[in-house]
């Protein structure tokens, strides 16, 4: 069985600070591990994904998340955050196959001017 | 090409109805999640299939909830007997999942389901 651990429902940071979302996970194998975003009314889109190589995976609209497998987890950063960074932010667990991925329950990002 | 349809997209109904929730996945995915999301909420995982298999419903809520999934494509989310609480926003999601590897979940825009 797996899990996912988002710490922290709201987090607020100024317009250019760094953005750091914490998520931390459980897996009994290698897990694949993803961001998604949403943002306001609108569905959710893969923001980046860890399936196996590097550990410092890039995505979308500057965003990166390292994988490290000692501390179980799977932060997202951006260094500079922007005012179209506000929305909510998921992380999600996979075994992997035909397995079911799990989400964590969200992190609402707010960017203040 | 098309993404994950969902429809209807806003369903207001009266405490008491049934309603049904459509989804159409991506041609060729084999897997097929529904979630819902309350207002101000996370994701709550509702019921998970992966091709031919049993689906995974272990998120239902109740037995009011039901979902099938028609010749491994679209899928239909039944809600009987609809309680105020039942009011939220579903989500559709499918996935392209083969041995050995994760696929990347899409996801549809939702229905807005209001029981009054």
């Amino acid at each position: 069985a797996q899990s996912v651990t988002q710490l922290g429902s709201h987090v607020s940071v100024s317009e250019g600070a760094l953005v750091l979302l914490r998520c931390n996970y459980s897996s009994s194998v290698p897990p694949y591990l993803f961001w998604y975003v949403q943002y306001p009314n609108q569905g959710l889109q893969l923001l980046l994904k860890y399936t196996t190589g590097a550990t410092l995976v890039k995505g979308i609209n500057g965003f990166e998340a390292e994988f490290k497998k000692s501390e179980t987890s799977f932060h997202l950063t951006k260094p500079s955050a922007h005012m179209s960074d506000a929305a909510e932010y998921f992380c999600a667990v996979s075994p992997g196959g035909y397995q079911k991925v799990t989400f964590g329950t969200g992190t609402k990002l707010q960017v203040i001017p | 090409g098309a993404g994950v349809s969902q429809s209807p997209s806003n369903k207001v109904t009266e405490k008491g109805k049934d309603v049904e929730l459509r989804c159409d996945p991506i041609s060729g995915h084999t897997a097929l999640y529904w979630y819902r999301q309350s207002l101000g909420q996370g994701l709550e995982f509702l019921i998970y299939f992966q091709g031919n298999s049993a689906p995974d419903k272990s998120g239902l809520p109740s037995d009011r909830f039901s979902a099938e999934r028609t010749g491994g494509s679209v899928s239909t989310l039944t809600i009987q007997r609809t309680q105020q609480e039942d009011s939220a926003v579903y989500l559709c999601a499918s996935s392209f999942t083969a041995r050995g590897g994760a696929g990347e979940l899409f996801f549809g825009e939702g229905s807005r389901l209001t029981v009054l």
